[in-house]
C-alpha cells in the first residue's frame, strides 16, 4: 500500500529559526512530490512541486529536497515568521493520484 | 476571476437526501479531482477525471457519483447522504490536455458538508 508519513506531527518554534519538516513514502515509483500549505478552515496552497527526476526546488525561503531511493523529502523553511504558521502537507503523485501525508502543524511564536 | 471555485461553501443536509457539490475551473485543466478531508484520515481521493467524459475511482468512491460533461465542471453527487459523509470536500485541477501527469494540483476553497 502506498503510504506517506510526515514527522513531526506538530512543531512549535520561535520566530527566526530555521526548521525542517520531513516526509517519507513507501513506494518510490513516484511521478512527483508536492508540498502544500493549509491555513485553518481554508483550502490547500501549493508551495513547491518536485519532479521525480529532480533533487530539489526552491521558492523564496522554502527549499524542498527529494531522495527517491530512500523514499524521503524534506521541506526547509529559513528564518521562520509567525505568518508561516499553518499545516504543511506532503503529497506524492502515483499515476495522476495524490497520496497525502497527515501533515505537520507548525506554529511560529513571535 | 480565473481559478477554481466550489459551491456551496457550507451545506447541511439530512440523512438519505441527495446532494450535489459543484466544482468549476477556468484554466482548461484536463484533470480534475475530488477529495475529502477528515480528522484522523487526512485527504483521500474520491474520484478523478482525466478529461471530459472520462472518470475513475479513487480510494473512497462508495456512495458518490461524478460526471464531467464539460471540461470546466466536475460535480460530485452524494446519492443518499449518510452521517459518515460529513466532511470537508475539496476539488482540485491540474494539467493540460494531452500532457502527462506531474503538474501541480490546484485546490478549491472546499465545501464543508454536515449530514444530520
Amino acid at each position: 500500500k502506498q503510504e506517506v508519513t510526515q514527522i513531526p506531527a506538530a512543531l512549535s518554534v520561535p520566530e527566526g529559526e530555521n526548521l525542517v519538516l520531513n516526509c517519507s513514502f513507501t513506494d518510490s515509483a513516484i511521478y512527483n512530490l508536492q508540498w502544500f500549505r493549509q491555513d485553518p478552515g481554508k483550502g490547500l496552497t501549493s508551495l513547491l512541486l518536485i519532479q521525480s527526476s529532480q533533487r530539489e526546488q526552491t521558492s523564496g525561503r522554502l527549499n524542498a529536497s527529494l531522495d527517491k531511493s530512500s523514499g524521503r523529502s524534506t521541506l526547509y523553511i529559513a528564518a521562520s515568521q509567525p505568518g508561516d504558521s499553518a499545516t504543511y502537507l506532503c503529497a506524492v503523485e502515483y499515476g495522476n493520484k495524490l497520496v497525502f501525508g497527515a501533515g505537520t502543524i507548525l506554529r511560529v511564536k513571535s | 476571476d480565473a481559478g477554481i471555485t466550489q459551491s456551496p461553501r457550507y451545506k447541511i443536509t439530512e440523512t438519505g437526501r441527495q446532494v450535489t457539490l459543484m466544482c468549476h475551473q477556468t484554466w482548461s485543466h484536463s484533470y480534475m479531482f475530488w477529495y475529502r478531508q477528515d480528522l484522523g484520515h487526512g485527504l483521500r481521493l474520491i474520484y478523478y477525471s482525466a478529461a471530459a467524459d472520462i472518470t475513475d475511482k479513487g480510494e473512497v468512491p462508495d456512495g458518490y457519483v461524478v460526471s464531467r460533461s464539460k471540461t470546466e465542471n466536475f460535480p460530485l453527487t452524494l446519492e443518499s447522504a449518510t452521517r459518515s459523509q460529513t466532511s470537508v470536500y475539496f476539488c482540485a485541477s491540474s494539467g493540460l490536455a494531452g500532457a502527462p501527469s506531474s503538474y501541480e494540483q490546484y485546490f478549491g476553497p472546499g465545501t464543508r458538508l454536515t449530514v444530520t
